[in-house]
């Protein structure tokens, strides 16, 4: 069984530009976390999903931000316009809920840079 | 003040020595989580508690609920153990999960 799947595991863009992050979360895993650990600081939630629904985004960015969890494929999180403010580690958990002992299992993040 | 706090905030430690990082919290929570991450590297779960005392190789997890406290003991602290460690809570085991700050072990040899 395959862990919590993310790429890329590296991304830079320019200002201005597009970043997709994606996230496969294991098997029979049917919620989704994404995380984001700015430089020097501590990680923040920004938002659950389940298929096909937002269950929680309260920690998104109100503007440039989205997230998806489709009913097939992996779950993206896009970041329109991106700033220098974006460079971080961005990190995707998912459980599956069956049993409230269930944990989160993290992926191993995509470090996005913003030059 | 933050939800989730943890002390020390950075340790240095000789290899073999126990290890003790703690976590306080403010909310009320059904699930605490430890977890670590190497520099550079991905998060791993080391543990998820709602009650008592986990115990995983030579590491020990145990949180007193009504305290609202929790311990990471290290027993026979290895340089790989080298890590920063965090404590987390959530409401219950699938709601977000509010960090704490982190602890930055390094163990000499």
């Amino acid at each position: 069984n395959a862990g919590v799947m993310q790429n890329p595991r590296h991304l830079v863009r320019r200002r201005g530009q597009e970043a997709r992050l994606r996230c496969s979360p294991m098997k029979g895993h049917s919620h989704v976390y994404w995380y984001r650990q700015l430089p020097e600081e501590g990680l923040k939630f920004m938002v659950y999903l389940q298929k096909e629904n937002i269950i929680d985004e309260s920690g998104m960015p109100k503007e440039r931000f989205s997230a998806e969890f489709p009913k097939e494929g992996p779950s993206i999180l896009r970041i329109q316009q991106v700033v220098r403010g974006d460079s971080a580690a961005y990190f995707c958990a998912s459980s599956t809920v069956v049993k409230l002992s269930d944990t989160q299992y993290f992926g191993p993040g995509t470090r996005l840079t913003v030059l | 003040k933050n939800e989730v706090e943890q002390s020390p905030q950075n340790l240095t430690a000789q290899e073999g020595e126990f290890i003790t990082i703690n976590c306080s919290y403010s909310v009320g929570i059904s699930a605490l989580h430890w977890l670590q991450q190497h520099p550079g590297g991905g998060i791993v779960s080391l543990f998820m508690l709602s009650s008592g005392k986990k115990k995983h190789g030579r590491l020990i997890a145990t949180i007193n609920i009504q305290e609202k406290h929790s311990s990471l003991h290290i027993t026979a602290s290895h340089p790989r153990d080298s890590a920063v460690y965090i404590c987390a809570v959530s409401k219950t085991s699938y709601d977000k999960v509010i960090f704490g700050p982190g602890t930055s072990l390094s163990v000499i040899p």
